[in-house]
């Protein structure tokens, strides 16, 4: 069964970091793409993030590049997201997701972690 | 960046009821379409993919259609377990980009 859990969540000042991890299990994670989208409250989804399997493709949104990292670990079966200079309107449940092999289409998400960005 | 625009953002219905929802794409993304459903606290699933292919597992009453700008999500018989928040996404290109959303709500 896939599993894709995030962590690494929690309340961060206006300018503040935090580092998302995902650690995932049930599937050959060294074998896939990997994204994380966000959530911001009662509003819809947002891709932010694309890191192909073997790290050498990177993709951000606009609205976070310069200021987010996303890495991955296949030794460890982990992605990361490192989010500098946070802004409130980066406030959002995070998702990891993962991309059907040979394809961008998102197939599975993990439950979540929420990111609040507050003074 | 390609602009996916999902209508109507809301609906009313009853269980039974035949519900469409549909799904336009700025420009041309063939069939590269995928539909979730979202269910309060919890992660979007996965129901279509490639515009009308069900992923294994969904129930047959959901149905997909459509190819380059239009797309529609159909629910022949809306059940009590359907009544939640749908998103149309591209894959077609990066950056992946959502619908608004449709949320289906008892009537």
């Amino acid at each position: 069964e896939v599993q894709l859990v995030e962590s690494g969540g929690g309340l961060v000042q206006p300018g503040g970091s935090l580092r998302l991890s995902c650690a995932a299990s049930g599937f050959t994670f060294s074998s896939y793409s990997m994204n994380w989208v966000r959530q911001a409250p009662g509003k819809g989804l947002e891709w932010v993030s694309y890191i192909s399997s073997s790290s050498k493709t990177i993709y951000y949104a606009d609205s976070v590049k310069g200021r987010f990292t996303i890495s991955r670990d296949n030794a460890k079966n982990s992605l990361y997201l490192q989010m500098n200079s946070l802004r409130a309107e980066d406030t959002a449940v995070y998702y990891c997701a993962r991309a059907a092999s040979g394809y961008y289409l998102v197939d599975y998400w993990g439950q979540g972690t929420l990111v609040t960005v507050s003074s | 960046d390609i602009q996916m625009t999902q209508s109507p953002s809301t609906l009313s219905a009853s269980v039974g009821d035949r519900v469409t929802i549909t799904c336009r794409a700025s420009q041309s993304i063939s069939s590269w379409l995928a539909w979730y459903q979202q269910k309060p606290g919890k992660a979007p699933k996965l129901l279509i993919y490639k515009a009308s292919n069900l992923e294994s597992g969904v129930p047959s009453g959901f149905s997909g259609s459509g190819t380059g700008t239009e797309f529609t999500l159909t629910i022949s018989s809306l059940q009590p377990d359907d009544f939640a928040t749908y998103y149309c996404q591209q894959y077609n290109s990066y950056p992946l980009t959502f619908g608004g959303g449709t949320k289906v709500e008892i009537k």
